[in-house]
């Protein structure tokens, strides 16, 4: 079955403690992204992965990194998490040209 | 720049009637179009996808868009909406050139017995 697994689901942190939020992919895509969902926004994407190693930003990279040292693997890290990166976090794997995109479960991030 | 307005927070119908979520978008050239659907605590799940052809394309669960390109619209519609169906609407473009997927603010769908 193909699966994009995000973890954890559900994350309440602190100010400033680093974390990671991980995604993976069985369905051997290329391409996988982050995004970021608030109400009134939609969605946006943070940062984008178009194969191993390489990396892009998407339209609200601030305060975000990601790495891709395998294909199926494309974590988020808040190195210094702020309040303002409160937000339901997706990852998301495949989606270019006329290909749909396969979205992660979502992983609801509180900083306090 | 590439962008999808989605007109209505919330769209409100009872059940068994016809339904229509709105959107328009902007982009260069020919668009790629998308819809997805999220149910409460979910993810996204994709229901149907413009690419070329027929205007009038047809997905999951019953539902089907019409792409209007003179009026830069890609309107979501079901014949007979169920109480199901209440969920978040999301109308997504993408330019032919490149990677990047615009979405919409989202369309709260609310189905009533």
């Amino acid at each position: 079955e193909a699966q994009v697994t995000q973890n954890p689901r559900y994350l309440i942190t602190v100010t400033g403690k680093k974390l990671t939020v991980t995604c993976s992919q069985n369905m051997n895509h290329e391409y996988m992204s982050w995004y970021r969902q608030d109400p009134g926004l939609g969605l946006r994407q943070i940062y984008y992965s178009m194969n191993v190693e390489v990396t892009d930003k998407g339209d609200v990279p601030e305060g975000y990194k990601v790495s891709r040292k395998e294909k199926r693997n494309f974590p988020l890290i808040l190195e210094s998490p702020s309040p303002n990166q409160t937000s339901l976090y997706f990852c998301a794997s495949g989606g270019t040209m006329n290909t749909e995109a396969f979205f992660g479960q979502g992983t609801r991030l509180t900083v306090v | 720049a590439q962008s999808v307005a989605q007109p209505e927070d919330q769209v409100n119908v009872a059940e068994g009637n016809p339904l229509t979520v709105k959107c328009t978008y902007s982009v260069s050239g020919n668009p790629y179009l998308f819809w997805y659907v999220q149910y409460p605590n979910r993810g996204l799940q994709f229901l149907l996808k413009y690419i070329t052809g027929d205007n009038l394309v047809k997905g999951s669960y019953g539902f089907e868009a019409e792409f209007n390109k003179s009026q830069t619209s890609f309107h979501l519609k079901k014949p007979s909406a169920l109480v199901s169906d209440s969920a978040l609407y999301f109308c997504a473009v993408r330019d032919r050139a490149g990677y990047a997927l615009n979405f919409g603010k989202g369309t709260s769908l609310l189905v009533t017995p």
